[in-house]
C-alpha cells in the first residue's frame, strides 16, 4: 500500500536559517504529491504540490522536487521566518485522483 | 470565494454520549472527505462522497460512525456512541471533481473532540 514517512521534530531553527524537512514515499504507479501547513488552531492548508516525475512545486519562498528515483519530496526553504513556524505534512495521492496518504507531519519552531 | 466551513469548532463530551459535525464544502465541488486526525499524526481517511454516493468508507467504524450527504453537498458526520478513542480532530476537505482525476483537497478547519 502508500506510505509516507516524513522526518521526526521537532525542528527548531533560528531565523533565516536554511530549512530543509526529508519526506519519501511508497507507492504505486505515478502519484502526486504534496506539501500541507497547519498553523495553531487551524485546518491544512495547501502549501505546494507537484504531480509528476521532476516537477518542482513551489510557494512562499518553499521548494520540494518530486524526485522519483529516490521517491522523495524533500521540503527546503532558503530563509525562514519565525511566522512559518507550524506542523508540515507530506502527503501522496493515488493515480485515481482521489484518496491523501499523510505523513506523521514534523513541527517547526522559528526563533527570533 | 469561502473555504470549506466546519462545525462546531470544538466538543467535549462524556464518552457514551453521540457527537454530529458538520461540513459546507466549497461551492460546486462535487467531492466530499472526512479526515481524522489523531493528536501528533496525520489525518487518516475516514470517508470520501462523489456527490451524494459514498464511493470510499472502507476505514470508517461502522459500529459506531456514520455519515451522510444529503443532496450531495452538505455533510455530517455522527459518532454514537463516542468512545475514550474517539478524542481526535475531524477534518473535512473538499475537491471540485469526480473520481479519475487528481484534483487538489481543501481543508476545513476541523472539529476538536474530546470525549471524556
Amino acid at each position: 500500500g502508500n506510505s509516507v514517512t516524513q522526518m521526526e521534530g521537532p525542528v527548531t531553527l533560528s531565523e533565516e536559517a536554511f530549512l530543509t524537512i526529508n519526506c519519501t514515499y511508497t507507492a504505486t504507479g505515478y502519484p502526486s504529491l504534496f506539501w500541507y501547513v497547519q498553523y495553531p488552531g487551524e485546518g491544512l492548508q495547501l502549501l505546494l504540490k507537484a504531480t509528476k516525475a521532476d516537477d518542482k512545486g513551489s510557494n512562499k519562498g518553499f521548494e520540494a522536487t518530486y524526485r522519483k528515483e529516490t521517491t522523495s519530496f524533500h521540503l527546503e526553504k532558503g530563509s525562514v521566518q519565525v511566522s512559518d513556524s507550524a506542523v508540515y505534512f507530506c502527503a501522496l495521492q493515488n493515480n485515481a485522483g482521489n484518496m491523501l496518504t499523510f505523513g506523521g507531519g514534523t513541527r517547526l519552531m522559528v526563533k527570533p | 470565494e469561502a473555504g470549506v466551513v466546519q462545525s462546531p469548532r470544538y466538543k467535549i463530551i462524556e464518552k457514551k454520549q453521540p457527537v454530529a459535525f458538520w461540513c459546507n464544502p466549497i461551492s460546486g465541488h462535487n467531492t466530499l472527505y472526512w479526515y481524522r486526525q489523531n493528536l501528533g499524526q496525520g489525518p487518516e481517511l475516514l470517508i470520501r462522497y462523489e456527490n451524494e454516493e459514498a464511493v470510499d468508507d472502507s476505514q470508517l467504524p461502522k459500529d459506531r460512525f456514520s455519515a451522510e450527504r444529503l443532496k450531495g453537498v452538505d455533510s455530517t458526520l455522527k459518532i454514537q456512541p463516542a468512545e475514550l478513542g474517539d478524542s481526535a480532530v475531524y477534518l473535512c476537505a473538499s475537491s471540485p471533481r469526480d473520481r479519475g482525476h487528481e484534483e487538489t483537497q481543501y481543508f476545513g478547519p476541523g472539529t476538536r473532540l474530546l470525549v471524556l
